[in-house]
């Protein structure tokens, strides 16, 4: 199993321009997660889904759309690039148990710096 | 929601053993505590979870009191490589359930 995999690993944005961060399972995961983690801070739920075809917002939606067609992808995208978007992004899948036992498995991460 | 209060941070030299408290004053009855460890430029990763009393693996051990307001992570005989930041999470998966991370704990380790 090849776990949370996502890309680029690295990218530089001019304020404006757009595009989308991939994420992708191959644990049959239901849910997933985007988070954005700044220098110093912990981690803040962008979005969120629970299953295909269902998305949620989480804490700092703002500047951020997400889509679910299929169980293993979860891509963000950014539409207008602001300065306010460099951060760190994970991604994480997860699943519960009928108890209400959480794993979270996260990604690699995506550094974007936007200029 | 269960919000979770940890400290900033905490250091500790090699051999130690090191214990870090979380706070949940709020937390529901279904509500599992779930602990992460993140090295730098890396992604969190599961250390440990429990619900009540005692809980432990080949990593760690997890003390929770009877009214599970607070929870203790204790880490044994901590190496340089422990050094890391250790998220405390709250929740049961439930239709509110939003999982926070917060800042959590910079565990650093000294020689």
């Amino acid at each position: 199993n090849a776990g949370v995999t996502q890309t680029p690993k690295f990218r530089i944005l001019k304020i404006g321009q757009s595009m989308t961060l991939q994420c992708a399972q191959d644990m049959n995961h239901n849910y997933m997660y985007w988070y954005r983690q700044d220098p110093g801070m912990g981690l803040k739920l962008i979005y969120y889904s629970v299953g295909a075809g269902i998305t949620d917002k989480g804490e700092v939606p703002n500047g951020y759309n997400v889509s679910r067609s299929t169980t293993e992808d979860f891509p963000l995208r950014l539409e207008l690039a602001a300065p306010s978007q460099t951060s760190v992004y994970f991604c994480a899948s997860s699943y519960w148990t009928s108890g209400g036992q959480e794993t979270q498995y996260f990604g690699p991460g995506t550094r974007l710096l936007v200029l | 929601l269960a919000k979770t209060t940890q400290p900033i941070s905490m250091d500790s030299y090699e051999g130690q053993e090191v214990n870090i408290t979380c706070s949940h004053n709020n937390i529901a009855t279904n509500d599992y505590i779930t602990w992460y460890q993140q090295f730098p430029s890396q992604g969190p990763r599961f250390i440990i979870q429990g619900y009540k009393t005692k809980v432990t693996n080949e990593v760690a051990s997890l003390f929770i009191p009877a009214d599970r307001k607070s929870s203790t992570l204790s880490l044994p005989r901590v190496s340089l490589s422990d050094t890391a930041v250790y998220y405390c999470l709250v929740g049961d998966g439930g239709g509110s359930y939003i999982p926070t991370f917060g800042r959590g704990t910079s565990l650093i380790v000294h020689p």
